[in-house]
């Protein structure tokens, strides 16, 4: 099974902060993706990587920064905490093309901007 | 950007009843799928369609790709307890996915 690991389950971090939400996957998957879950939002893709140290902005990269240095791992980056950044958000991985390959999630981490 | 649009936006069902939710989008796609994500855990993927008029089914659960290519169907007979959670359509191109707004399913006994 595909299993997709993100580093915290719970963070609580303060306004203006720098944050990094850290995911790794084990099954050597080309394509990595950052969403936030809103209550009546569904989810929003905030950035994507097809390939090691590459990257492309999803719907909602205002405010969010990436880094895929190796490929099993994809690190989002708040620059700079703010309240409206509190949200769930969730890893995924897939391999080969988004549309013929599904994505596997990762549990979420709660993120609360304080 | 792209929307797709999910209804109900949330159903409370007894127990051994039949459950359907549908998907509609203004633009035509490729894939549907439909994935569930239960309380505290991340979505899992149900079913996946590929061509237009296709019907799949998973155990209990049953999903159809629109003929049109702008909606989809799932339908879970006979509901068990553990099928409580939140159901999202997807869909998209080759490069990106788009998830519907969700259906909360509520089962009590």
């Amino acid at each position: 099974d595909v299993k997709v690991t993100q580093s915290s389950r719970y963070l609580v971090k303060r306004t203006g902060e720098k944050v990094f939400l850290e995911c790794v996957q084990d099954m050597d998957h080309e394509n990595m993706f950052w969403y936030r879950q809103d209550p009546g939002l569904g989810l929003r893709l905030i950035y994507f990587s097809y390939d090691v140290k590459m990257k492309e902005k999803g719907d909602i990269p205002e405010g969010y920064s990436v880094s895929r240095e190796k490929k099993e791992r994809f690190s989002l980056i708040l620059e700079s905490a703010s309240t409206n950044q509190t949200s769930m958000y969730l890893c995924a991985s897939s391999l080969g093309t988004v549309s013929n390959q599904p994505q596997h999630f990762g549990d979420g981490t709660r993120l609360s901007i304080l | 950007g792209q929307q797709l649009n999910q209804s109900p936006q949330s159903m409370f069902i007894q127990e051994g009843e039949d459950v359907s939710m549908n998907c509609t989008s203004s633009s035509i796609f490729n894939t549907w799928l439909w994935y569930k994500q239960d309380p505290g855990e991340g979505p899992v993927l149900l079913i996946a369609l590929y061509k237009a008029g296709e019907l799949t089914s998973n155990g209990r659960l049953t999903a159809q790709f629109g003929i049109t290519r702008k909606d989809s169907f799932l339908n879970i007979s006979a509901s068990i307890p553990s099928d409580v959670g939140i159901y999202f359509c997807v869909s998209g191109t080759a490069s990106k996915l788009t998830f519907g707004t969700g259906t909360r399913l509520q089962v009590t006994l």
